[in-house]
């Protein structure tokens, strides 16, 4: 079976903190992804990545950065954690299809920015 | 910019009714269209679609992808309170690249 862990379910931080949020896959997949997810927005696309050293912006990158240093793991930083940053955070993987693989999630980080 | 649309947004029903779930999209380098289902943890996989025309079926739940009009359905027959969930539609793109659509959330009430 395909496990996604991330390394926290729920983080309390405070405005200006830094924030790492870690993910890993153990089926050696190399894409990852991060999402975010509030009510009545659905899922939004942070980061991904689709090999080790290598990232893309998604949808909606700004006040995030990643860091892919090994192929399993995937790390999403909130440089300056503001209470807007406040979600539920999602980390996916998939092996490189061209269409023919879905994504697997993890459980989901809830962070609160207070 | 790439896009994904659900309808409706939210449902409510009885238990045995047949519901029917609507996805578009608009996207560059489409590669496949994926459902998922979500209670109250992360997504679960449910159906992957590439091939237009072709229903994809997984007991009472059913898919099916149109390429020429964009859009997919998914289907649930004889609905159940246990089908109380999130219905999410994705689109994968070029680098396997994913984009959501807003969900649809459907409660089944007995």
């Amino acid at each position: 079976d395909v496990k996604v862990t991330q390394s926290s379910r729920y983080l309390v931080k405070r405005t200006g903190e830094k924030v790492f949020l870690e993910c890993v896959q153990d089926m050696d997949h190399e894409n990852m992804f991060w999402y975010r997810q509030d009510p009545g927005l659905g899922l939004r696309l942070i980061y991904f990545s689709y090999d080790v050293k290598m990232k893309e912006k998604g949808d909606i990158p700004e006040g995030y950065s990643v860091s892919r240093e090994k192929k399993e793991r995937f790390s999403l930083i909130l440089e300056s954690a503001s209470t807007n940053q406040t979600s539920m955070y999602l980390c996916a993987s998939s092996w490189t299809s061209g269409g023919g693989v879905a994504q697997y999630f993890g459980p989901g980080t809830r962070l609160l920015v207070l | 910019e790439d896009k994904v649309v659900q309808s409706p947004l939210s449902l409510v029903v009885h238990e045995g009714d047949t519901v029917t779930l609507n996805c578009s999209y608009e996207v560059t380098n489409f590669r496949s269209l994926l459902w998922y289902k979500q209670e109250k943890k992360a997504p679960t996989f449910l159906f992957m679609l590439t091939s237009s025309g072709i229903e994809k079926k997984s007991g009472r739940l059913s898919s099916i992808l149109d390429k020429k009009e964009l859009s997919s359905i998914l289907n649930i027959t004889a609905t159940q309170t246990g089908d109380s969930a999130i219905y999410l539609c994705a689109v994968k793109t070029s680098y396997d690249k994913v984009i959501f659509g807003p969900g649809t959330s459907l409660s089944v009430i007995p």
